[in-house]
């Protein structure tokens, strides 16, 4: 069975500083994607990233990046020049293998990120 | 309207009352999904819909029904609910084929009573 770890259940950050989440997984596929979203009080999750097992560049977009260890089996997501809109609860996820093409994601716990001014 | 939409957002019911949740999606997608997301546990996958038939079940009571009449719609069918089923459902739709991100909508907080 495959798994999501986030050891972090919260976190503070000074505006304007990057951020680290931390995401470790464990799965025996050898294809296989990881997904950030991030879920504000209002309880809609807004994906973030994508990183797919086979992708050799780190995912990147606007000020999300995903650092990908595939060894470590770990994909965390950085946040660089975090704004008070980040303040929210972020979680990464792992699709499983597709079922008649419908795919799966299994979830991590979450970690609560706050950015103080 | 655009992406994804749940009526409504918020419900409070009794153990006796019947009730559904709507879900439409405005992304062409093919493939809907119906999570819980309940106090400190992660979310649960609960039904998978792929071009409109069921293809995931992971164990759910029965007194949760889901229904798909099309590939933009998704309901779900609340009888008898118990307190414990009181969260957060989540909607979700993707497109079919690997890697295909799944995008959610707002959520109905449920509340039973």
């Amino acid at each position: 069975a495959q798994k999501i770890t986030q050891t972090q259940p919260g976190m503070f950050v000074q505006e304007k500083e990057a951020v680290t989440l931390d995401c470790t997984y464990d799965t025996s596929d050898q294809s296989y994607g990881l997904f950030w979203y991030k879920q504000p009080s209002s309880g809609e999750m807004i994906f973030l990233i994508y990183q797919g097992s086979y992708d050799e560049q780190n995912a990147t977009e606007g000020r999300y990046s995903l650092n990908f260890q595939k060894a470590r089996k770990s994909a965390n997501l950085v946040i660089s020049a975090s704004q008070l809109g980040d303040s929210a609860m972020y979680f990464c996820a792992m699709r499983e293998p597709t079922i008649q093409g419908a795919q799966k994601l299994v979830f991590g716990q979450g970690t609560r990120l706050t950015i103080n001014p | 309207e655009t992406g994804v939409t749940q009526t409504p957002r918020h419900l409070v019911m009794g153990m006796t009352n019947k009730k559904s949740l709507k879900c439409e999606q405005h992304l062409g997608h093919n493939a809907m999904y119906w999570y819980k997301q309940s106090a400190k546990k992660p979310l649960e996958l609960m039904f998978v819909y792929s071009l409109e038939e069921r293809v995931e079940n992971n164990s759910v009571p029965s007194r949760f029904s889901p229904e798909c009449p099309n590939s933009s719609h998704l309901f779900l069918h609340l009888h008898t609910l118990q307190p414990e089923d009181s969260a957060l459902y989540l909607c979700a739709s993707s497109q079919d084929g690997q890697g295909e991100t799944q995008y959610f909508g707002p959520g109905t907080r449920l509340l039973v009573l």
